[in-house]
This record gives structure tokens, sequence and C-alpha cells, in this order.
């Protein structure tokens, strides 16, 4: 099935480091999405972005449509503990509704 | 307000044997979504139901089949389990208009 490029796949990092991932399709999309997934959860919604070259902050996270409309970035400021999971992208591309791509998803490890 | 709630969470099947896993989404909430989650193959879409229909199909085989009531709750039906069946399946909902989902814990069906 057709799947958005995540990067990177997995990431360790200090507890306070900031972390950044983005998402990259070859499509263009009208809307992107931002999810967390904790082990045996379902994936919670973090952020949406609605138009190209948005820049929304939700807490410590950081989350911009790209001006191309063809990819997003995820930061996390001064990450914590309880930031460990999986990061999903998702986005609905132009033409198309009632249906979200995701991403292969990056896992966060965080080191105390 | 309740969230997504699936049953059951957990389900071990023989291969060959049906399933149906059900899925009632937030109340007022109209727009059912169902996803099956794979370590390899990441979130992938199977379909998506509004008022009874179904608005919007991936590409899984006709084994998968889908249903929604009156009440906007939703069932998700697989025939003939095969090994590769085994999966976190995941539904989502939201309200018409509304970007983004709100998703239910999972079902995870292991097929023996």
């Amino acid at each position: 099935g057709q799947q958005l490029n995540q990067s990177p796949q997995s990431m360790f990092i200090q507890e306070g480091e900031d972390v950044s991932m983005n998402c990259t399709s070859s499509s263009i999309f009208n809307t992107w999405l931002w999810y967390k997934q904790d082990p045996g959860e379902g994936p919670v919604l973090l952020i949406a972005l609605y138009k190209a070259g948005e820049l929304t902050s939700n807490g410590r996270l950081t989350a911009q449509f790209g001006i191309t409309r063809k990819d997003s970035f995820l930061n996390i400021s001064a990450s914590i503990p309880s930031d460990v999971g999986i990061y999903f992208c998702a986005g609905q591309e132009s033409g198309t509704t009632y249906k979200y791509i995701f991403g292969t998803g990056t896992r966060l490890k965080v080191l105390a | 307000k309740a969230g997504v709630t699936q049953t059951p969470r957990y389900l071990i099947k023989t291969r060959g044997q049906q399933v149906t896993l059900s899925c009632s989404p937030i109340s007022g909430h109209r727009s059912v979504s169902w996803y099956q989650q794979t370590p390899g193959q990441g979130l992938q879409f199977l379909f998506e139901y509004f008022s009874e229909t179904q608005r919007n199909k991936g590409n899984f085989p006709g084994r998968f089949s889908g249903r929604q009531f009156s009440n906007s709750r939703s069932e998700m039906n697989v025939s003939t389990l095969e090994l590769g069946d085994s999966a976190l399946y995941l539904c989502a909902s939201s309200s018409q208009g509304e970007y983004g989902y709100t998703f239910g814990s999972g079902t995870r069906l292991t097929v023996v």
C-alpha cells in the first residue's frame, strides 16, 4: 500500500535534547497530521496542519506544513522520558477524500 | 466524552476461520475508518464509512469487509483468515468536516 517516507526510522536521544523528524511524499497533500502511538494503544493526534507554510505548536511540539505541500516536519524540544513512542505523520492527498496515508513511523527512545 | 471503543482487545483465531471486530465511535461522530497495522507495513487504510455508506476503500482483498449501522457503530469482518492477517486493527472516528481522527486502542488479532 501507499505510504509516506518518514525519517529517521528510529532515534535514541538524551533527555533534554531537541528532536526533529520529517515526512516526504511524491504527491501534493492538502492536510498533514502528526500522531504519537504508545505501546498497546492507538495513535493519538498531536498536531494538524491545513495549509502550506503553516507552523503550529502544541506545547513542546512544533510542526510545519512544507511550502511545496509534499513534506512536513515535527520538532520536539527539551525531550523528556514520556516522549518515548512511535511518531507517525499522516496526510490526505490532493484530490482524495475520507482517507489518510500514514508514514512508516519514527521510533523515539529517550535516555534519562 | 467517551473515546472510540473497540472490542475485543485481543483475539486468537485459526487459519480459515472468520472474525468480526466491532467499533463504537465517539458520540456524534458519523465517520468511521479502519486501518490494519503491522510491523512491516505500518498503518494501511482498509475502508471508511459515513452514514452507513462506504465512501472509500483501500487495496485489500474482498475477504475484508465492513459495515456501519444507523447508530454509527461499525463492524469489520475478515473471512478465510490467513496467517498474514495477524495485525493490530485500528478503528478511528471523526465528525463531518473535522480533520484528523480519534483512534481506538485497537484489536490485536493473531491467526495461528
